[in-house]
């Protein structure tokens, strides 16, 4: 079975400055990755997907995430984040043909003035 | 865009007690999923819906059962509530065969005192 580990389960930043999610995953297969967010008082979103094809994948805001087969990993990463990225950010994988997300625990992203 | 509606925000209920946690869809998605939410747990998956009356047990099914009478509807039951179902419950949605992009509502708190 697959299983996700976020290494950080809170990241105080300052506004502007970069910040790095981690997540790693386990699996004896090919997955497909995710990357959800949350933001206060609402459900979750789909922030940015890796399926197959180019390993550096990028959402509309500013996120990019690369997936590192060797390392099993798909950290997530913005060069210079903003107030409105306060948020839970999970992590999430699941076998291609398959329908079930196994999601990391989450990682609280606080940005600060 | 697409809606997924959770009837309430906040719910009090006691020990013992039937609970009823609703999910409306307005996309016409044909899969559905109930997801509970818990602090350093992430999000862990209870049902999931793939058609009208269908059903399959995800992670953590004991305590719950779901029905899907209509294609846009989907209910969380709690048979008998228990202290231990306290939680967050999201709802999601997504469509066909490519589960690649879950809509999730905004979620349910729940309390069972």
């Amino acid at each position: 079975a697959q299983s996700v580990t976020q290494l950080d389960s809170q990241v105080p930043v300052f506004e502007e400055a970069p910040v790095e999610l981690r997540c790693n995953y386990s699996s004896s297969v090919s997955v497909y990755l995710f990357w959800y967010v949350q933001y206060p008082n609402q459900g979750l979103q789909l922030l940015l997907k890796y399926l197959s094809g180019s390993t550096l994948v990028e959402s509309i805001n500013g996120f990019e995430a690369e997936f590192n087969k060797s390392q099993t990993s798909f950290h997530l990463r913005k060069p210079s984040v903003h107030i409105s990225d306060t948020a839970e950010y999970f992590c999430a994988v699941r076998l291609p043909h398959d329908y079930k997300l196994s999601f990391g625990a989450g990682t609280t992203v606080t940005v600060r003035a | 865009d697409v809606k997924v509606t959770q009837s309430s925000r906040y719910l009090v209920k006691r020990t013992g007690e039937k609970v009823f946690l609703e999910c409306v869809q307005d996309m016409d998605h044909e899969n559905m999923f109930w997801y509970r939410q818990d602090p350093g747990l992430g999000l862990r998956l209870i049902y999931f819906s793939y058609d009208v009356k269908m059903k399959e047990k995800g992670d953590i099914p004991e305590g719950y059962s779901v029905s899907r009478e209509k294609k846009e509807r989907f209910s969380l039951i709690l048979e008998s509530a228990s202290t231990n179902q306290t939680s967050m419950y999201l709802c999601a949605s997504s469509l066909g065969r490519g589960f690649e992009k879950l809509f999730f509502g905004s979620g349910t708190q729940l309390s069972v005192l």
